[in-house]
């Protein structure tokens, strides 16, 4: 599998529940970045969390990293319809100038 | 906030035509990015520029692509001879060190 894959890679809630998205990654990495695309828009920068981090939030977002399971995971508390939009995970493997993005989850959220 | 402006939003070219799309990094990043990503697909790393010189780059990024600095303020992708499989979202980035600012990307369409 690749670096930075996302499960699931769709998931559909109800208004008000939470949303929880995972992200695997296969190297080790200096940061992970969060980012959510509105349908064939821009990249919007959500949280950053650090390797030496376990744990960041913001607002109603969670963001956790286990590195070593090499994963990492975005709540979204108290969804809303206009957080629908897909989720991805970028990772930088020490030693290089690029973020590896993850394959996103679609988040649908049902008003 | 400051952003990464991006030109055109748009733009439609013949197969085999040169392209050239455009960004305008945050002022006082120094390092730059272009990221491409398929309808539909993940976002791609193409290559990321520091120091007026490019640090590294993907193999998607052949002797077909060039970025140039061409003053204190651009950043540009050149497609020479462009294909239709290079249609695609480009997204241009920046960073004064770590995390990124993207821009709303450039829709190409190679026809």
């Amino acid at each position: 599998s690749q670096q930075g894959e996302e499960d699931p890679q769709a998931l559909s809630i109800q208004e008000g529940e939470n949303a929880t998205m995972n992200c695997s990654y296969k190297t080790s990495i200096n940061n992970l970045q969060w980012y959510r695309q509105n349908s064939g828009r821009g990249l919007v920068h959500l949280i950053l969390i650090r390797s030496n981090e376990r744990e960041k939030h913001s607002g109603r977002l969670r963001v956790t990293l286990d590195t070593s399971k090499k994963s990492s995971s975005l709540l979204i508390t108290a969804s809303r319809a206009a957080d629908t939009a897909s989720y991805f995970c970028a990772s930088d493997p020490p030693g290089t100038y690029k973020y590896i993005f993850g394959t996103g989850t679609r988040l649908k959220v049902l008003a | 906030e400051p952003e990464v402006t991006q030109t055109p939003s748009h733009q439609v070219t013949q197969m085999g035509q040169e392209v050239i799309l455009r960004c305008v990094p945050i002022s006082n990043h120094l390092y730059f990015y272009w990221y491409r990503q398929i309808l539909g697909q993940k976002v791609e790393f193409l290559v990321s520029f520091y120091n007026n010189e490019i640090s590294e780059k993907s193999e998607i990024f052949d002797d077909q692509f060039s970025v140039e600095r061409p003053d204190g303020s651009n950043f540009t992708l050149k497609i020479r001879s462009t294909k239709l499989e290079d249609s695609a979202m480009y997204f241009c980035a920046s960073s004064e060190a770590v995390g990124y600012t993207f821009g709303s990307g450039t829709r190409l369409t190679v026809v």
